[in-house]
């Protein structure tokens, strides 16, 4: 079944705004991948997570893994219709070589 | 640009056909992936290959055989298929198990 929970499923937003995704499990997380799908495209891999409380930034992108390692997010600071798209937080279900998709976040711009 | 290459990218077959899909990476990724994904749905996993041994299969109907030939290649053999198995088919590979997979464009396969 699905490990990890996404949240919201949808976010529009106007250009310039900030936008943020979750992502919660009930169990400890060994590490968490981001994708980013765009529209009629791809999963592209964004980062990984391994270590507890660990944060990672990419330009406008903020990554960061819980201190429990039970949650992670994605924050994008003004926001660019280049954003589009749909953002994934997968978990690797460790010694299974599976990775389990969160239902994901679809995020609109209006510019 | 996508260094998976999945062929075809769009497919309509009939329930009583047999079509495959191809996939092809030549970046040394010695795991790779078959997933299905529906419309403003997640990547579901169905199989995945590791040094091209079947690792993972995710209680996939028999009318969905993959198969590696080589550690390049990935095939997914479609057999009498369903309407509801139309969906995208996305190929994926990694250089191990817990690395960031890349992914194909996919095989966007409809059913008649």
């Amino acid at each position: 079944g699905q490990q990890v929970m996404q949240i919201p499923q949808y976010q529009h937003v106007q250009e310039g705004e900030d936008f943020t995704t979750y992502c919660n499990s009930s169990t400890t997380l060994s590490n968490i991948q981001w994708y980013k799908q765009r529209p009629g495209g791809h999963p592209v891999f964004l980062i990984q997570l391994v270590k507890s409380g660990e944060v990672k930034k990419q330009k406008r992108l903020t990554f960061q893994f819980g201190e429990a390692k039970k949650n992670s997010s994605l924050h994008i600071t003004a926001t660019q219709t280049t954003d589009v798209g749909t953002y994934f937080c997968a978990e690797i279900i460790q010694g299974a070589q599976k990775l389990v998709f969160g239902q994901g976040t679809r995020l609109t711009i209006n510019p | 640009d996508t260094e998976v290459t999945q062929t075809p990218k769009h497919l309509v077959m009939g329930m009583t056909n047999k079509k495959s899909l191809k996939c092809e990476q030549h970046m040394g990724h010695r795991a790779m992936y078959w997933y299905k994904q529906k419309a403003k749905k997640p990547p579901e996993l169905m199989f995945v290959y590791s040094y091209e041994k079947l690792s993972i299969n995710e209680s996939v109907p028999s009318r969905f055989s993959p198969e590696c030939p080589n550690s390049s290649l990935l095939n997914l053999h479609l057999h009498a298929l369903q309407p509801e198995d139309s969906a995208l088919y996305l190929c994926a590979s990694s250089l191990m198990g817990n690395q960031p997979q890349h992914f194909g464009d996919g095989t966007r396969l409809s059913i008649l």
